[in-house]
């Protein structure tokens, strides 16, 4: 049973359209992170989240610890934004591992 | 900056042969994991180790075993390749969460790609 899931499966948007991704999970966590993988490359750490906000560039999380949700919201979306975006994240209750949604996939469109 | 290293990027091996993928990270980090990524499903955990010498079966485990002899270096054994085992392999390290300190930040190497025939 997957335990984090993510929303939408697939996006599309025009170029500068306001983005955003979601994540929710069942129970508490210690922490939560969005990831990016672009078209045959590696994976890399976006954001990693406990509370609150955070802000790099045009790219925000925000994370709601109350309703177990995060999202992922990327401003003046462009196409170098292409990429899959995974939500994972780490519950109090399984100390070590990390549970992951099954990603969005996001196209921009010049 | 932390670095994951994955030995191979891409690789072709035939059923039955044994497969080693070696991934070393530079962080001196405790916990490496190694997943596997199909289209699909995602990221599916297959061993993970908290401490040298120490493993943990993920969710699918069958088919492969790991070798962690130095904290630095986790390797992932396919003893007799199969063709489902054909899928991209990712190893990823991350700082063991503490009570006073955040969970730690996961960091991935590039990935293996590998091909069974």
């Amino acid at each position: 049973k997957n335990e984090v899931e993510q929303s939408p499966q697939n996006l599309t948007a025009q170029e500068g359209e306001f983005i955003t991704i979601n994540c929710s999970y069942s129970v508490g966590i210690s922490a939560l992170h969005w990831l990016q993988q672009h078209p045959g490359g590696g994976i890399v750490s976006l954001f990693m989240l406990s509370s609150g906000k955070k802000k790099h560039g045009r790219l925000i999380a925000t994370i709601n610890i109350q309703e177990k949700h995060s999202s992922l919201h990327i401003t003046a979306s462009h196409p170098r934004d292409s990429a899959v975006y995974i939500c994972a994240v780490r519950f109090v209750r399984t100390g070590n591992q990390f549970y992951f949604g099954t990603g969005t996939s996001l196209t921009v469109i010049p | 900056d932390v670095k994951v290293t994955q030995s191979s990027r891409y690789l072709v091996k035939r059923t039955g042969e044994k497969v080693f993928l070696e991934c070393v990270q530079d962080m001196d980090h405790e916990n490496m994991f190694w997943y596997r990524q199909d289209p699909g499903l995602g990221l599916r955990l297959i061993y993970f180790s908290y401490d040298v010498k120490m493993k943990e079966k993920g969710d699918i485990p069958e088919g492969y075993s790991v070798s962690r002899e130095k904290k630095e270096r986790f390797s992932l054994i396919l003893e007799s390749a199969s063709t489902n085992q054909t899928s991209m392999y990712l190893c990823a390290s991350s700082l063991s969460p503490d009570s006073d300190l955040p969970a730690g930040e996961l960091f991935f190497g590039e990935g293996s790609r590998l091909t069974v025939l």
